[in-house]
């Protein structure tokens, strides 16, 4: 099973950056660790993916721990429009196409 | 623009009204699927489609019906409604490949009374 775990939810100030952890203990060596998030009223969007080296693009930076077992994801400066659900993924079965959603983290910012 | 389009958006039915919710890509993705969310329960794969006529269950296949006749389309075929239904749907596309980000739709909420 596709399992990852993540705390339900972290608090952040505006412009602090932000660290959201996900375990991940029984991850294979060829799996991709994807990060999507959910904004209020909408569908899921994708933020990071890695598979054993650190990431970054312009939304975010992906660590990767050294025995792939979990991952953070890194939000250098929180916005507020950062509020969202955090989804730590790793795809599962042999369709890639398969992604199987955890509760996620609720990410709140303050101004 | 890259998007994935859902129609409708709102839908209100009766129970046992035949249904399709339409999804359609413009990035010659071959990987489609379609969630369902609700509250408490995150989302849930429903059926996924590989490539043209290439489809299978997700999680929770039963009351639906897909089909793939053409790359860019994945319509999600409700033949009975119940109120069970009732849901948020989302549908998505992905390039066939590994570690490929997926596109959502902007979702289509059902209502069956």
């Amino acid at each position: 099973d596709a399992k990852t775990t993540q705390p339900n939810s972290m608090e952040s100030n505006e412009e602090e950056p932000v660290h959201l952890p996900c375990n991940h203990s029984t991850i294979s060596g060829t799996d991709y660790i994807h990060w999507y998030r959910q904004l209020p009223s909408q569908g899921p969007e994708y933020v990071i993916h890695g598979l054993t080296s650190n990431v970054n693009n312009r939304m975010a930076s992906l660590a990767i721990a050294e025995d792939r077992k979990s991952s953070t994801l890194i939000l250098h400066r929180a916005t507020l429009r950062d509020a969202a659900v955090y989804y730590c993924i790793r795809p599962g079965g042999t369709s890639y196409g398969k992604l199987t959603f955890g509760q996620g983290t609720i990410l709140t910012v303050h101004p | 623009e890259a998007q994935v389009t859902q129609n409708p958006r709102y839908l209100i039915t009766v129970t046992g009204k035949k249904l399709t919710v339409t999804c359609s890509q413009n990035m010659n993705h071959e990987y489609m699927s379609w969630y369902r969310q609700d509250p408490g329960l995150g989302l849930r794969q429903i059926y996924y489609s590989m490539n043209v006529e290439v489809t299978d269950k997700g999680d929770v296949p039963e009351g639906y019906k897909v089909s793939r006749k053409e790359k860019r389309n994945f319509p999600l075929i409700l033949e009975s409604p119940s109120p069970n239904q009732t849901s948020l749907y989302f549908c998505a596309s992905t390039r066939a490949g590994r570690g490929n980000e997926q596109f959502f739709g902007p979702g289509t909420r059902l209502t069956v009374l």
